[in-house]
Protein backbone atom coordinates (compact mmCIF):
# COMPACT_ATOMS: atom_id res chain seq x y z
CA UNK A 1 0.00 0.00 0.00
CA UNK A 2 0.94 3.69 0.02
CA UNK A 3 3.52 5.06 2.18
CA UNK A 4 5.25 7.71 3.69
CA UNK A 5 9.43 7.66 5.03
CA UNK A 6 10.08 11.06 6.63
CA UNK A 7 13.99 11.42 8.27
CA UNK A 8 13.71 10.74 11.93
CA UNK A 9 14.25 13.47 14.40
CA UNK A 10 14.40 15.59 16.35
CA UNK A 11 15.92 18.15 14.62
CA UNK A 12 17.97 20.95 16.27
CA UNK A 13 19.23 24.02 14.41
CA UNK A 14 20.29 27.29 14.78
CA UNK A 15 18.59 30.55 14.41
CA UNK A 16 19.12 31.20 10.30
CA UNK A 17 20.43 27.72 9.66
CA UNK A 18 19.43 25.72 6.46
CA UNK A 19 16.85 23.24 7.42
CA UNK A 20 16.02 20.23 5.00
CA UNK A 21 13.30 17.20 6.17
CA UNK A 22 13.60 14.05 4.21
CA UNK A 23 10.36 12.00 3.01
CA UNK A 24 10.14 9.38 0.21
CA UNK A 25 7.21 7.55 -0.63
CA UNK A 26 5.84 4.38 -1.91
CA UNK A 27 2.87 4.92 -4.18
CA UNK A 28 0.37 3.59 -6.58
CA UNK A 29 -0.04 5.87 -9.29
CA UNK A 30 -0.11 9.93 -9.50
CA UNK A 31 0.05 10.88 -6.23
CA UNK A 32 -0.27 14.64 -4.64
CA UNK A 33 2.19 15.16 -1.64
CA UNK A 34 1.88 17.62 1.06
CA UNK A 35 3.50 18.75 3.74
CA UNK A 36 1.36 19.64 7.08
CA UNK A 37 2.91 21.41 10.17
CA UNK A 38 2.02 21.33 13.84
CA UNK A 39 2.65 24.14 16.14
CA UNK A 40 2.26 23.19 20.07
CA UNK A 41 -1.42 22.71 21.20
CA UNK A 42 -2.57 23.24 17.97
CA UNK A 43 -4.24 21.31 14.77
CA UNK A 44 -2.27 20.46 11.68
CA UNK A 45 -2.35 22.54 9.04
CA UNK A 46 -1.29 22.53 5.44
CA UNK A 47 2.21 24.22 4.62
CA UNK A 48 2.23 23.06 1.19
CA UNK A 49 1.61 20.94 -1.72
CA UNK A 50 2.38 19.45 -5.07
CA UNK A 51 -0.27 17.78 -7.52
CA UNK A 52 2.17 16.55 -10.03
CA UNK A 53 5.96 15.79 -10.85
CA UNK A 54 8.36 18.37 -10.97
CA UNK A 55 5.58 20.86 -8.88
CA UNK A 56 7.43 23.11 -6.53
CA UNK A 57 5.27 23.89 -3.67
CA UNK A 58 6.38 26.71 -1.50
CA UNK A 59 5.00 29.12 1.60
CA UNK A 60 6.08 31.00 4.29
CA UNK A 61 10.16 30.63 3.13
CA UNK A 62 9.65 26.66 2.54
CA UNK A 63 9.81 24.73 -0.39
CA UNK A 64 9.89 21.21 -1.46
CA UNK A 65 9.80 19.89 -5.74
CA UNK A 66 7.94 16.79 -6.27
CA UNK A 67 10.47 13.92 -7.41
CA UNK A 68 9.15 10.99 -9.44
CA UNK A 69 11.94 10.04 -10.84
CA UNK A 70 13.67 9.69 -6.15
CA UNK A 71 9.89 9.22 -5.29
CA UNK A 72 11.08 12.36 -2.77
CA UNK A 73 9.12 15.69 -1.85
CA UNK A 74 12.04 16.87 0.58
CA UNK A 75 11.12 20.26 2.75
CA UNK A 76 13.84 23.12 2.53
CA UNK A 77 13.82 26.06 3.75
CA UNK A 78 16.94 28.43 3.33
CA UNK A 79 17.30 30.73 6.76
CA UNK A 80 14.84 29.18 9.48
CA UNK A 81 13.31 31.07 12.44
CA UNK A 82 12.76 30.34 15.77
CA UNK A 83 8.78 30.49 15.55
CA UNK A 84 9.48 27.71 13.01
CA UNK A 85 9.57 25.28 15.60
CA UNK A 86 7.00 22.67 15.13
CA UNK A 87 6.33 19.25 13.87
CA UNK A 88 6.41 18.61 10.17
CA UNK A 89 4.16 15.86 8.70
CA UNK A 90 5.00 15.09 5.02
CA UNK A 91 1.67 13.13 3.73
CA UNK A 92 0.31 11.75 0.40
CA UNK A 93 -2.82 12.26 -1.25
CA UNK A 94 -3.74 8.94 -3.05
CA UNK A 95 -6.69 7.57 -4.52
CA UNK A 96 -8.01 6.47 -1.23
CA UNK A 97 -7.26 8.49 1.93
CA UNK A 98 -3.98 11.05 3.18
CA UNK A 99 -1.10 9.21 4.71
CA UNK A 100 0.77 10.36 6.66
CA UNK A 101 4.42 10.27 7.75
CA UNK A 102 5.78 9.88 11.42
CA UNK A 103 6.11 13.66 11.61
CA UNK A 104 9.33 15.02 12.44
CA UNK A 105 10.03 17.44 15.45
CA UNK A 106 12.46 20.84 14.47
CA UNK A 107 13.33 22.90 17.27
CA UNK A 108 15.18 26.51 16.25
CA UNK A 109 17.64 27.93 19.21
CA UNK A 110 17.95 31.94 18.97
CA UNK B 1 -15.24 31.23 8.22
CA UNK B 2 -15.03 29.20 11.08
CA UNK B 3 -12.83 26.72 11.61
CA UNK B 4 -12.66 22.74 12.37
CA UNK B 5 -14.12 22.64 16.03
CA UNK B 6 -13.55 19.68 18.51
CA UNK B 7 -15.42 19.25 21.68
CA UNK B 8 -14.74 18.49 24.30
CA UNK B 9 -10.96 20.08 23.78
CA UNK B 10 -9.42 17.45 27.38
CA UNK B 11 -11.15 14.79 28.79
CA UNK B 12 -10.25 12.39 31.62
CA UNK B 13 -12.23 8.66 31.59
CA UNK B 14 -11.45 5.66 33.55
CA UNK B 15 -10.52 1.81 31.44
CA UNK B 16 -13.81 0.48 30.73
CA UNK B 17 -15.77 3.47 30.04
CA UNK B 18 -17.13 4.73 27.06
CA UNK B 19 -16.25 8.23 25.09
CA UNK B 20 -17.67 10.39 22.57
CA UNK B 21 -16.10 13.08 20.79
CA UNK B 22 -17.11 15.64 18.71
CA UNK B 23 -16.10 17.73 15.34
CA UNK B 24 -17.87 20.48 13.53
CA UNK B 25 -16.17 20.92 10.25
CA UNK B 26 -16.13 24.03 8.17
CA UNK B 27 -18.92 25.07 6.58
CA UNK B 28 -19.71 23.44 3.32
CA UNK B 29 -17.38 20.90 4.04
CA UNK B 30 -18.97 17.14 3.38
CA UNK B 31 -15.98 15.20 4.14
CA UNK B 32 -14.76 14.82 7.82
CA UNK B 33 -11.75 12.25 9.00
CA UNK B 34 -10.68 10.85 12.49
CA UNK B 35 -6.89 10.68 13.36
CA UNK B 36 -5.32 9.29 16.66
CA UNK B 37 -2.07 10.74 17.50
CA UNK B 38 0.23 9.39 19.96
CA UNK B 39 4.00 9.67 20.32
CA UNK B 40 4.59 6.11 19.70
CA UNK B 41 2.43 5.53 17.02
CA UNK B 42 2.14 9.16 15.24
CA UNK B 43 -0.85 9.88 13.14
CA UNK B 44 -3.00 7.47 12.55
CA UNK B 45 -6.32 7.00 10.39
CA UNK B 46 -9.12 5.90 12.33
CA UNK B 47 -12.10 6.69 9.45
CA UNK B 48 -13.37 9.09 7.39
CA UNK B 49 -16.84 10.37 6.80
CA UNK B 50 -18.47 11.39 3.73
CA UNK B 51 -22.50 12.69 3.03
CA UNK B 52 -22.78 10.49 6.49
CA UNK B 53 -21.26 7.30 4.67
CA UNK B 54 -17.88 5.72 6.00
CA UNK B 55 -16.11 5.78 3.26
CA UNK B 56 -12.43 4.62 4.52
CA UNK B 57 -11.30 2.84 7.69
CA UNK B 58 -8.00 2.12 9.44
CA UNK B 59 -6.58 -0.32 10.94
CA UNK B 60 -8.32 0.34 14.13
CA UNK B 61 -10.62 -2.28 16.74
CA UNK B 62 -14.32 -2.48 16.97
CA UNK B 63 -14.18 -0.72 19.76
CA UNK B 64 -13.51 2.96 17.76
CA UNK B 65 -16.81 3.84 15.75
CA UNK B 66 -18.22 6.89 14.01
CA UNK B 67 -21.00 8.65 12.46
CA UNK B 68 -21.77 11.50 10.53
CA UNK B 69 -25.04 13.90 10.57
CA UNK B 70 -26.55 15.10 7.59
CA UNK B 71 -25.51 18.37 8.59
CA UNK B 72 -21.71 16.89 8.00
CA UNK B 73 -21.03 17.07 11.68
CA UNK B 74 -19.42 14.15 12.96
CA UNK B 75 -18.98 11.95 16.43
CA UNK B 76 -17.09 9.24 16.96
CA UNK B 77 -16.86 6.73 20.14
CA UNK B 78 -14.35 4.54 21.69
CA UNK B 79 -16.02 2.09 23.98
CA UNK B 80 -14.06 -0.29 26.59
CA UNK B 81 -11.44 2.52 27.09
CA UNK B 82 -7.95 0.72 27.44
CA UNK B 83 -4.89 2.62 28.78
CA UNK B 84 -3.57 2.52 25.06
CA UNK B 85 -6.82 4.99 23.91
CA UNK B 86 -5.02 8.13 26.05
CA UNK B 87 -4.23 9.83 22.70
CA UNK B 88 -4.74 13.46 20.95
CA UNK B 89 -7.90 12.62 18.57
CA UNK B 90 -7.90 14.71 15.96
CA UNK B 91 -10.50 15.74 13.31
CA UNK B 92 -10.07 17.03 10.05
CA UNK B 93 -12.92 18.30 7.40
CA UNK B 94 -12.45 18.97 3.23
CA UNK B 95 -14.24 19.59 0.88
CA UNK B 96 -14.81 16.47 -1.03
CA UNK B 97 -12.93 12.94 -0.97
CA UNK B 98 -9.33 13.48 1.17
CA UNK B 99 -7.14 11.75 -1.22
CA UNK B 100 -5.58 13.30 -4.26
CA UNK B 101 -6.61 17.08 -4.12
CA UNK B 102 -8.16 16.69 -0.54
CA UNK B 103 -6.36 19.29 1.29
CA UNK B 104 -7.37 18.91 4.93
CA UNK B 105 -8.22 21.33 7.28
CA UNK B 106 -7.66 19.84 11.15
CA UNK B 107 -9.29 20.98 14.06
CA UNK B 108 -7.34 21.62 17.53
CA UNK B 109 -8.00 17.79 18.64
CA UNK B 110 -9.25 16.39 22.12
CA UNK B 111 -7.01 15.26 24.79
CA UNK B 112 -8.33 11.79 25.99
CA UNK B 113 -6.16 10.58 29.10
CA UNK B 114 -7.65 7.10 30.32
CA UNK B 115 -6.53 6.59 33.71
Amino acid sequence: GDSVTQMEGPVTLSEEAFLTINCTYTATGYPSLFWYVQYPGEGLQLLLKATKADDKGSNKGFEATYRKETTSFHLEKGSVQVSDSAVYFCALGGAQKLVFGQGTRLTINP
Amino acid sequence: KAGVTQTPRYLIKTRGQQVTLSCSPISGHRSVSWYQQTPGQGLQFLFEYFSETQRNKGNFPGRFSGRQFSNSRSEMNVSTLELGDSALYLCASSLAFSGRDGEQFFGPGTRLTVL
